[in-house]
């Protein structure tokens, strides 16, 4: 089983409608991260979260929010997507009590494809 | 703003061949420089980590290199094989305030049998 996963995996919905993306893990991390990717561009924080209370803007938070609730869930709304958000996006995880904690190597979903028309 | 540079963008190889691409990134506030391997259809894996000037780490037939000093990291595939066909990212941490990690855009690769 996939220890990092997302919901749904491919999505069409149209520009106004509110959508949600969904994360789940079963690594037990604290940190968990929502990417966005674009063809030649690389991965772009949109939020991230340290555990359950904290919740901080990434690099592009803008007609985005997330909600963390509970340590192994962490959610990506767009309140009303537009076409500018077709992407592919990115959940992962990191640990904050491995030695890997120190250099923040991450764990990533399959991904979820979004296409707003 | 922080920026992360790869190259080449893309890369064609046949089998069998030796090769390289680079990351370059700010030599200041470094903490730790990460590759990852991202084959078409799934998820980005973790490579490599380093954290240290000098430091050189190997996986079979791909190995890397990094140079804190100069900002600049080097991955190498050895005898390249089809299934070696996918996207490198480099990844820079630094270590100040905020969000610490950061990803280029890649280097995609393929290799022709």
């Amino acid at each position: 089983d996939a220890d990092v996963t997302q919901t749904p995996r491919n999505r069409i919905t149209k520009t106004g409608k509110r959508i949600m993306l969904e994360c789940s893990q079963t690594k037990g991390h604290d940190r968990m991260y929502w990417y966005r990717q674009d063809p030649g561009l690389g991965l772009r924080l949109i939020y991230y979260s340290f555990d359950v209370k904290d919740i901080n803007k990434g690099e592009i938070s803008d007609g985005y929010s997330v909600s963390r609730q509970a340590q192994a869930k962490f959610s990506l709304s767009l309140e009303s997507a537009i076409p500018n958000q077709t992407a592919l996006y990115f959940c992962a995880t990191s640990d904050l009590i491995s030695l890997e904690r120190l250099t923040d190597t991450q764990y990533f979903g399959p991904g979820t494809r979004l296409t707003v028309l | 703003i922080l920026n992360v540079e790869q190259s080449p963008q893309s890369l064609h190889v046949q089998e069998g061949d030796s090769t390289n691409f680079t990351c370059s990134f700010p030599s200041s506030n470094f903490y730790a420089l990460h590759w990852y391997r991202w084959e078409t259809a799934k998820s980005p894996e973790a490579l490599f980590v380093m954290t240290l000037n000098g430091d050189e780490k190997k996986k079979g037939r791909i190995s890397a290199t990094l140079n804190t000093k100069e900002g600049y990291s080097y991955l190498y595939i050895k005898g390249s094989q089809p299934e070696d066909s996918a996207t490198y990212l480099c990844a820079f941490s630094r270590n100040t305030g905020g969000f610490k990690t950061i990803f280029g855009a890649g280097t995609r690769l393929f290799v022709k049998a």
